[in-house]
């Protein structure tokens, strides 16, 4: 399987600060259709993981531009600028590229 | 808009089955993936399987294979999953989440499954 390890494990950030989580994939994301498969995900506490970027840098409908993802091959970025309250949460990157798809371990995104 | 409501918690013995559903709505059941994920308790994500309902075709992560079994029902726009042989190692909250065959955007409410005797 598709080791996906994303880094710091847990983050503190100020309210209006900017942070990033990386995530690297044990095997190059792309895809034989030549598409990157690698999406990010934040699950608020107590609720259900809520799509943020897909294949790697495109904001799904109604998220903030202060979220950006970047990156290629089997490195990958999440940069979050201005971070408010409901940015708090844990992080997950996921691939869906190779089978079975395969999430990151999380990171945890807290206040300062 | 997209809603996916997913059957409420269930506590199971050990050894017994359990099916959970995930009825859609604001969306074509038959034309989107209905994919399942597993999140043991303080633990991550780990992706199930998925099922296309307009054909019923699966796919299934080795690991739950004989684990779990994926259905849909086009009448009622429901998707389920059937966990057998149960142990505590499957307690987990169990998450339904509608998209493409490489990825998923909008997730069921989850249902929590306690196994224990």
């Amino acid at each position: 399987d598709v080791v996906m390890t994303q880094t710091p494990v847990s983050l503190s950030v100020s309210l209006g600060g900017q942070t990033s989580i990386s995530c690297r994939s044990s095997q190059s994301l792309v895809h034989s259709d030549g598409n990157t498969y690698l999406y990010w995900y934040l699950q608020k506490p107590g609720q259900s993981p809520q799509l943020l970027i897909y294949k790697v840098s495109n904001r799904f409908s109604g998220v903030p531009d202060r979220f950006s993802g970047s990156g290629s091959g089997t490195d990958f970025t999440l940069k979050i600028s201005r971070v408010e309250p409901e940015d708090l949460g844990v992080y997950y990157c996921y691939q869906g590229t190779h089978y079975p798809p395969t999430f990151g371990g999380g990171t945890k995104l807290e206040l300062k | 808009q997209v809603q996916l409501q997913q059957s409420g918690t269930e506590l199971v013995k050990p050894a017994s089955s359990v099916k959970i559903s995930c009825k859609a709505s604001g969306y074509t059941f038959t034309s989107n993936y209905m994919h399942w994920i597993r999140q043991q308790p303080g633990n991550g994500l780990e992706w199930i399987g998925w099922i296309y309902p307009g054909n019923g075709n699966t796919k299934y992560n080795q690991k739950f294979d004989g684990k779990a079994t994926l259905t849909a029902d086009k009448s009622s726009s429901t998707a389920y999953m059937q966990l057998s042989s149960l142990t505590s190692e499957d307690s987990a909250v169990y998450f339904c989440a509608r998209g493409g065959i490489h990825w998923f955007a909008y997730w069921g409410q989850g249902t929590l499954v306690t196994v224990s005797s």
